[in-house]
């Protein structure tokens, strides 16, 4: 089973800062890791396919980069509306698919 | 607009079965994988299964192989997932999740949870 490790567990930023949040695998995934945003009592919201895809309806603001084990979720410039809790998930080996343990996005 | 919409929230006892239902609407029943994903309080997400309904495959994570049943209904567009010999560390929020296409699991629509409480 592929593990996704995820730092910093939190991440203290205020509004405008840049934000960088990390994904490292047990082994590589190629280019088969997502990312997902999710806000208490909701659902996740896909942002992020394939390491570097958008989804439908993410902001330009927020980017993906990386292959192999190492990944990278950016947020140029972070709104209000963008504190949450950040899940890196990979497809790339499975099953099971899995997903990190999550970083916790706040405002500082 | 593609929509899932999931049951309503179950208490159930130690030892008993829990199934609950995923019903779609909009886009294509079948040809996009269905998963389910777990949740417990304050806890990360945990990949449980999907099926493919068009070709009847289904999948699961080793943890929950034997113990969960993953089927779908084509005729009705729902998918169901059914749990057994239930233990208290099963309460959860359980979604149900569209993969993005007909083999990939990345999840664009999602229901809105199912909680479901284990408790005696």
């Amino acid at each position: 089973e592929i593990v996704l490790t995820q730092s910093p567990g939190t991440l203290s930023l205020s509004p405008g800062e840049r934000a960088t949040l990390s994904c490292r695998a047990s082994q590589s995934v190629n280019s088969y890791l997502a990312w997902y945003q999710q806000k208490p009592g909701q659902a996740p919201r896909l942002l992020i396919y394939d390491a570097s895809n958008r989804a439908t309806g993410t902001p330009a603001r927020f980017s993906g980069s990386g292959s192999g084990t190492d990944f990278t979720l950016t947020i140029s410039s972070v709104e209000p509306e963008d504190f949450a809790v950040y899940y890196c998930q990979q497809r790339g080996n499975w099953p099971p698919i899995t997903f990190g343990q999550g970083t916790r996005l706040e405002i500082k | 607009q593609v929509q899932l919409v999931q049951s309503g929230a179950e208490v159930k006892k130690p030892g008993s079965s829990v199934k609950v239902s995923c019903r779609a609407s909009g886009g294509t029943f079948g040809s996009h994988a269905i998963s389910w994903v777990r949740q417990a309080p304050g806890q990360g997400l945990e990949w449980m299964g999907r099926v493919i309904p068009v070709v009847d495959t289904v999948n699961y994570a080793q943890n929950f192989q034997g113990r969960v049943t993953i089927t779908a209904d084509r005729s009705t567009s729902t998918a169901y997932m059914e749990m057994s010999s239930l233990r208290p560390e099963d309460t959860a929020v359980y979604y149900c999740a569209r993969g993005l296409s007909f083999d990939v699991s990345n999840f664009d629509y999602w229901g809105q949870g199912t909680l479901v409480t284990v408790s005696s």
